[in-house]
């Protein structure tokens, strides 16, 4: 029972343009949700977060936006950079548990 | 402020035999979080602390894995025997138990282990 899904396995983008990845989730008790970003060889670390309480986010170049009558979040990279080339990650966590549920990646490249 | 620690960060062993990986918690993190990530795969999480207290090992095959956390600082995951399907990245993360804003709410991971059962 995935409750996490990331639909797209990988994605392909011009530098410069904005990226869209995309995250689907079936808890309704999901209420943080958080994205990673991952390289080769290392841990994921942190992007940005999103309460259920607000439908936007944004740092810097990075904007998460949560849908909470379809239960779908998206993170938008703009401009996209070659350095974000990795893959992406979104998680949940339900009602102050902080027991976070990740999706399965998605591979992002951006090519210059 | 150091990053979660995490040792071996390879291992090939044979199955039937018994692993065991360890980490280090950033100092101050109260929760402390043991994932597995098959190739292809995201993390799912094994092993949840608090302190020294389990939160959640619904997730974890008791009959061969166990993990502890004496002392709530460092911890342990062991895999006794391996299996085949074990062969995965066994990721740690840890995260403030208390504190306003996106800081409590986050989990920092180390760079985790890489087994390979033959």
């Amino acid at each position: 029972d995935q409750q996490v899904k990331q639909n797209s396995p990988s994605l392909s983008v011009q530098e410069g343009r904005i990226s869209i990845l995309n995250c689907d989730y079936t808890n309704s008790m999901f209420d943080y949700f958080l994205w990673y970003k991952k390289y080769p060889a290392e841990g994921p670390t942190f992007l940005i977060s999103i309460s259920s309480i607000k439908d936007k986010n944004e740092d810097g170049r990075f904007t998460v936006f949560l849908n909470k009558s379809a239960k779908h979040l998206s993170l938008h990279i703009v401009p996209s950079q070659p350095g974000d080339s990795a893959v992406y990650f979104c998680a949940a966590s339900p009602g102050g548990t902080y027991k976070y549920i990740f999706g399965t990646g998605t591979r992002l490249k951006v090519l210059a | 402020e150091a990053g979660v620690a995490q040792s071996p960060r390879y291992k090939i062993i044979e199955k039937r035999q018994s692993v065991a990986f360890w980490c280090n918690p950033i100092s101050g993190h109260a929760t402390l979080y043991w994932y597995q990530q098959i190739l292809g795969q995201g993390p799912k999480l094994l092993i949840q602390f608090q302190n020294n207290g389990v939160v959640d090992d619904s997730q974890l095959p008791k009959d061969r894995f166990s993990a502890e956390r004496l002392k709530g600082v460092d911890s342990t995951l062991k895999i006794q025997p391996a299996k085949l399907e074990d062969s995965a990245v066994y990721l740690c993360a840890s995260r403030l138990l208390l504190g306003q804003g996106t800081g409590a709410n986050v989990l920092t991971f180390g760079a985790g282990s890489r087994l390979t059962v033959l």
